[in-house]
Parts: C-alpha cells; structure tokens; sequence
C-alpha cells in the first residue's frame, strides 16, 4: 500500500530564507506527483505536477524535482514571502485516471 | 473564471439527519472527486466519477453516497451522519493524470 510522508509537519523561516519541503513516498509506481497549496479553511491550489518521466518541473519561484527510484520529491521555494505561508501538500497518482494520495502536509509560517 | 463551487460552504447538522453537499465544474472535466479531510490530516478519498462511471473506495462508509446527474453536477450525501462524520469535504476535478481543480469545500460539523 503507498503512504506519502512529508516531514517536517511544521516549518518556520525569516523572509527571504529559501524554503525546502520534503515528501517521500513507499512504492514508485506512480503516474506523477503533485504538489498542492492549501490556505487555512479553504480548498487545495495545484502548484506543481511532475510526470512519472520527468525530474523536475519549474513555476516562477517554485521548482520540484522526482527521484522515483529513492521516493523522494522536494519543493523548494525560493525568496519566501510572509504571502507562501500555507500548508503545503504533495501526492502521488496512482492510478491512470488520477487517483492520488496525499501526505499530512507541512504547515510554513513566513516572519516578516 | 473557470471554476469549480462548493455549495454551502458549511454546514450544521444534528446527529443522524440526512446532508447533502453539491460541487458545480465550468471547466468541463469528465473526472470528478470527493474527498474528506479531517483538522491536520491528508485529504482521503471517498469516491469518484470517471464521467458516468462511479468508483467507490473500499474503506467509504456506506453511509456515504454521491450522484452526478450531468458533467457539471456532483452531490454528495450522508444519510446518518455520525459525530466522527465531522470534516472538510472537497470536491475536485480533473482530466485524467491532469492536476486536480478544488473547490473551497463544505465544512460539515455535527450536534
């Protein structure tokens, strides 16, 4: 059965500070892997999705890299802002019509 | 804007009467999700629409149902909720191996 884990479950960093959020997954038969943004009471943002194929996927300050082989992506957001405090999620699809699972998240608080 | 809308944005019910949530998609995606996300836990899928075809989970309760009468549309019903029925519930959309549109979700709580 996949599980995803993402430690560490909360993060703390000065503005400016480079964020690095890590996900590790248990089987690497996946489709692709997500990462999601979710604001407190609100819905899932995608930010970025990696294809099973790929090793990295960019958005403007956002980049994500896969190593199936190893069950590892990180996030790394650079020149974090006090506006990328969220928490942040990643998940794996399993299946072809996109089923995934989801870590617990890492909850990021930004300090002006 | 393409979207898609959760309706109502919560919702307050007592102990074993029916609910039901809807989740309305402009954006035309013949795969549609709900999910239910515990305080602090990871969204976990109940069931799915591939187009017209329904999927349940194996673990979802059969307390738990959900019609899609057109591409649009998607309900979700809980017959008798439970006070452990108390959550976010989120509904998604998506082309297959596409990434997922949420809505803002319906928080359900329970007296």
């Amino acid at each position: 059965k996949q599980e995803v884990t993402q430690i560490p479950a909360a993060l703390s960093v000065p503005e400016g500070e480079n964020l690095v959020l890590n996900c590790s997954f248990t089987d690497s038969a996946i489709y692709n892997l997500q990462w999601f943004r979710q604001d407190p009471g609100k819905g899932l943002t995608s930010l970025l999705l990696i294809q099973s194929s790929q090793r990295e996927q960019t958005s403007g300050r956002l980049n994500a890299s896969l190593d199936k082989s190893s069950g590892r992506s990180t996030l790394y957001i650079a020149a974090s802002q006090p506006g990328d405090s969220a928490t942040y999620l990643c998940a794996v699809c399993t299946d072809s019509w996109g089923k995934l699972q989801f870590g617990a998240g890492t909850q990021v608080v930004v300090t002006p | 804007d393409a979207m898609v809308i959760q309706n109502p944005r919560y919702q307050v019910t007592q102990f074993g009467k029916p609910v039901t949530m809807s989740c309305s998609q402009t954006l035309n995606h013949n795969v549609m999700y709900w999910y239910q996300q515990k305080s602090s836990q990871a969204p976990k899928l109940l069931f799915h629409y591939y187009d017209k075809d329904f999927n349940n989970e194996a673990d979802t309760p059969d307390n738990f149902q959900s019609r899609r009468p057109n591409t649009s549309f998607c309900f979700l019903d809980i017959r008798s909720p439970g006070l452990g029925d108390a959550a976010m519930y989120l509904c998604a959309t998506s082309w297959p191996n596409q990434p997922q549109h949420f809505g803002d979700g319906t928080r359900l709580s329970i007296l």
